[in-house]
């Protein structure tokens, strides 16, 4: 099976750097991808990772660790916009893409 | 980017009906689609996997009766709740896999259906 954890909720202020960290456990990989959701709408890619380290596009960062079974999404200069919920999701051995929780982001002024 | 329609956004229906929700691939062909199920404030769940010209997978626990999918071509899967009940109340996302060469790496999603059964 897999497990996938990430933290409820975060908060930040406009302009500012956040870090959304990810851990997870399965029995195999085929990649680890990070979406935006806002409220009542479907979820958007923002990126993917199959190889160690880090992948940059724009404001938005993500890094992986196979070894440990981690990653992390960076949003820097952050925008009122960017208050939304940021889904960690791997793709497993059977290449079925399981969701964590989510971590709803509140950015305030 | 590759585009996925759902159809419709939103249903209110009395306990005991069914409702068919609709996914399209509008500008590639998806030989495989995924449904999934969120409650508010809680992660998707991976409900089935549709696959174009076979039957659908179902994850543990979800009732294959209840939950009838149909992928009858490259750019189309319904999901159709029958005999929908108060507690299938939620809201159905399908998303569709753009396979590009040997790296599929990318889900497109529909925009999502919100279903509220009376």
């Amino acid at each position: 099976g897999q497990n996938i954890d990430q933290p409820t909720e975060m908060t930040a202020t406009e302009g500012a750097i956040v870090q959304i960290n990810c851990t997870y456990q399965t029995s195999g990989f085929n990649g680890l991808f990070w979406y935006q959701q806002h409220a009542g709408e479907a979820p958007t890619f923002l990126s993917y990772n199959v190889l160690d380290g880090l992948e940059e596009k724009g404001r938005f960062s993500s890094f992986l660790s196979r070894s440990k079974g981690y990653s992390y999404l960076l949003l820097k200069e952050l925008q009122m916009k960017d208050s939304a919920s940021y889904l960690c999701a791997l793709r497993n051995g059977y290449n079925k893409l399981i969701f964590g929780a989510g971590t709803r982001l509140a950015v305030h002024p | 980017g590759a585009v996925v329609s759902q159809h419709p956004s939103r249903v209110i229906c009395k306990s005991g009906t069914s409702v068919k929700i609709e996914c399209r691939s509008l500008d590639f062909q998806a030989t495989t689609m995924f449904w999934y199920r969120q409650f508010p404030k809680q992660s998707l769940m991976l409900m089935a996997t549709s696959n174009e010209g076979s039957k659908a997978t179902y994850e543990q626990g979800v009732e294959k009766d209840k939950f009838l999918i149909n992928h009858a071509s490259l750019t189309l899967s319904t999901l159709t709740v029958t005999s929908a009940h108060p507690e299938d109340s939620s809201f159905y996302i399908c998303s569709a896999r753009l396979e590009r060469g040997t790296t599929n790496e990318k889900l497109f999603f529909g925009s999502g259906t919100q279903l509220s059964v009376l």
